[in-house]
């Protein structure tokens, strides 16, 4: 089943600027976690965010979840050729039955 | 080097020529699953596994079996594949321990059926 939703479905920027995504969800969830995917690739994980945080970071990454909206947003602040890729959120709902639930990802392409 | 290893990368077969997917972990890791990709649905689970000796389904387990007799391996067998069943699979593993982990993916298998 989906519960979340990135948006938006695509991104197109110049290189240098900052890339904000954002995902959406239903349910109450133990925790978020955001993962990057090159095109043909499998999906490599940047960063989990429990539901008690409310912000986090990781070199060039901030992730912020807003457990009232249902929400969380990832930024890539000086943004590279190299960070073009598919960005996917996954919510871990509590008292799922050990599946992680899966957005249907934001294409970012970063222009030289 | 910590890895999920999928074989093969790539393969077209024939509709009803049961094929097996190959996969293996080398980090000692309890949770394992199989995903597929396709365009505009983004990943749906497939089966998954809690430890050895237990599988369950995931959101679209039809046509597909797995099995979990060792720790480190994780097949998706196909018994009669058929062309709906083309498509992008991902094997993944993380730690059983707590609340989900970063799951580790292999690289893919590119699955065609003619």
């Amino acid at each position: 089943s989906q519960q979340g939703e990135e948006d938006p479905q695509a991104l197109s920027i110049q290189e240098g600027e900052n890339a904000t995504m954002n995902c959406s969800y239903k349910t109450s969830i133990n925790n978020l976690q955001w993962y990057r995917q090159n095109s043909g690739r499998g999906l490599v994980h940047l960063i989990l965010i429990r539901s008690n945080e409310r912000e986090k970071h990781s070199g060039r990454l901030r992730v912020t979840l807003d457990t009232s909206k249902k929400s969380s947003s990832l930024l890539i602040t000086a943004s590279r050729a190299a960070d073009t890729a598919s960005y996917f959120c996954a919510t871990d709902p509590k008292g799922s039955n050990y599946q992680l639930i899966w957005g249907a990802g934001t294409k970012l392409i970063i222009k030289p | 080097e910590a890895q999920v290893t999928q074989n093969p990368r790539y393969l077209i077969t024939v509709t009803g020529k049961k094929l097996t997917v190959t996969c293996s972990q080398n980090m000692n890791h309890e949770y394992m699953s199989w995903y597929r990709q396709d365009p505009g649905l983004g990943l749906r689970q497939i089966y998954y596994s809690m430890n050895v000796e237990v599988t369950d389904k995931g959101d679209v387990p039809e046509g597909y079996k797995v099995s979990r007799k060792e720790k480190r391996n994780f097949p998706l067998i196909l018994e009669s594949p058929s062309p709906n069943q083309t498509s992008l699979y991902f094997c993944a593993s993380s730690s059983g321990q707590g609340f989900f982990q970063p799951q580790h993916f292999g690289d893919g298998t590119r699955l065609s059926i003619l």
